[in-house]
């Protein structure tokens, strides 16, 4: 167990609608970070935040948004979801910006 | 940019078997080199790390060494179980970089 918790595990929705995945960072970590994994992209970074704030962003899509609230939780916003969403979100939290990173268990989200 | 490229899997051993997975990489300045292990149904795990030339990573009887002068950071074993069937991935983050960019991921099967 990384300590890093993700909710839900898995997710049932259809196309065009919207969801929220919920990340609680390990205790005393202060960076979240959120990776898309699916079978044609491989593990792809999306966004970074650190105390709060973003930090780092990698190939997240205009219709996907994330932030860290004040208790250091992260939420991961997908919306007008397509077919091609389908995949494995993880996410990870480290103590620092740079220090080693710790997954979660992910959330598999299916879209029909 | 940076980037990392792994051999393709699956790759299928019998018990006991040495484990070779090639990882080669492009970075610019002086990255720090992991391997990330993903058993079924669980998120990433850091297997072994290394931050700086000719330093050797090891874990679990798993070793790499990082080789600037080949750009590679070969992940091996001497004896696999079957217990070691899983997906690992390499990856890069660079000197003071927040994100971390991994391989597209390598399947292992070990057969008793």
């Amino acid at each position: 167990d990384s300590g890093v918790t993700q909710t839900p595990k898995h997710l049932i929705t259809a196309t065009g609608q919207r969801v929220t995945l919920r990340c609680s960072p390990r205790s005393g970590d202060l960076s979240v970070y959120w990776y898309q994994q699916s079978l044609d992209q491989g593990l792809q970074f999306l966004i970074q935040y650190y105390n709060g704030e973003e930090r780092a962003k990698g190939n997240i899509l205009e219709r996907f948004s994330a932030q860290q609230f004040p208790d250091l939780h992260s939420e991961l916003n997908l919306s007008s979801l397509e077919l091609g969403d389908s995949a494995l979100y993880f996410c990870a939290s480290s103590v620092q910006l740079n220090t080693e990173a710790f997954f979660g268990q992910g959330t598999r989200l299916t879209v029909v | 940019g940076n980037s990392v490229t792994q051999m393709e899997g699956p790759v299928t051993l019998s018990e006991e078997a040495f484990l070779t997975i090639n990882c080669t990489y492009t970075a610019t300045g002086y990255p720090s080199l992991f391997w990330y292990v993903q058993y079924p149904g669980e998120g990433l795990q850091l297997l072994l790390k290394a931050t700086k030339a000719d330093d050797k990573g090891s874990n679990k009887g798993f070793e790499a060494t990082y080789r600037k002068e080949t750009t590679s950071f070969h992940l091996e074993k001497g004896s696999v179980q079957v217990s070691d069937s899983a997906v690992y991935f390499c990856a890069l983050r660079n000197t003071g970089g927040f994100k971390t960019i991994f391989g597209a991921g390598t399947r292992l099967f070990v057969k008793a």
